[in-house]
């Protein structure tokens, strides 16, 4: 067991261009999360997944932010159009459906905007 | 509505030092889980403990001990005989046996630990 990976885990764009992060979860995991941490804050829920299903959406999840999990394996997020705003750490996390309330928190992806 | 409180924004002490960081909730609920995580500068989340709301027992391991009071709904950290390396940012944490089945985590916003030596 590897752990939740996450890739890349710094990213640094311009203003307006589009970034992808991938999220690996633990392999027997059914549940991903994805959560937003910008700084002096604690990590807040963007999302939610059960197998393939996007079960729940933050309202934090704006129009320019996507999130897929095509075989309910692995994960992406992709925010279209960058603002500076959107500079954070986009942490992912797994839970097993047995345990619901143990999730596994991934190293997370750092997101610079210039 | 669930609410997490972590009213100390940076607390300081000397090495040696015992330190407590507190924590309240808010919840309606009556099946949660609450969470303590270590942050370092390196950014990853740290896993500390995981207390379920039927559990009232304190804990201790180690130098950690953790206080949990249903009725006052806080959930406090004490570090005993503090080291340089606690220094962190600590986060609680509640997640609610939700009618959505999602078990989010809602995160306090941190004490920020400096243990001086």
């Amino acid at each position: 067991d590897t752990g939740v990976s996450q890739d890349p885990r710094h990213k640094i764009t311009k203003r307006g261009q589009n970034v992808t992060f991938r999220c690996d979860p633990i392999s027997e995991h059914n549940r991903l999360y994805w959560y937003r941490q910008t700084l002096g804050q604690g990590p807040e829920f963007l999302t939610y997944f059960q197998n393939e299903a996007q079960l729940e959406k933050s309202r934090l999840l704006s129009n320019r932010f996507s999130a897929e999990r095509p075989k309910g394996s692995f994960s992406t997020l992709e925010i279209q159009r960058t603002e500076q705003g959107d500079s954070a750490m986009y942490l992912c996390a797994s839970s097993f459906s047995g345990s619901p309330y143990e999730q596994y928190f991934g190293p997370g992806t750092r997101l610079t905007v210039t | 509505a669930q609410k997490v409180t972590q009213a100390q924004t940076e607390i300081s002490v000397v090495e040696k030092e015992d330190v407590t960081l507190d924590c309240v909730y808010e919840t309606r609920d009556t099946t949660y889980y609450l969470f303590w995580y270590k942050q370092p500068p390196s950014g990853e989340l740290v896993f500390l403990i995981r207390r379920n709301s039927f559990d009232e027992q304190n804990e201790i391991s180690g130098r950690y001990s953790w206080n949990f009071q249903k009725s006052t709904s806080s959930f406090n950290f004490t570090i005993t005989a503090s080291q340089v390396v606690d220094s962190a940012v600590y986060f609680c944490a509640l997640s609610e046996d939700e009618t959505s089945g999602t078990y989010k985590y809602i995160f306090g916003t941190g004490t920020r630990l400096k243990v001086l030596a």
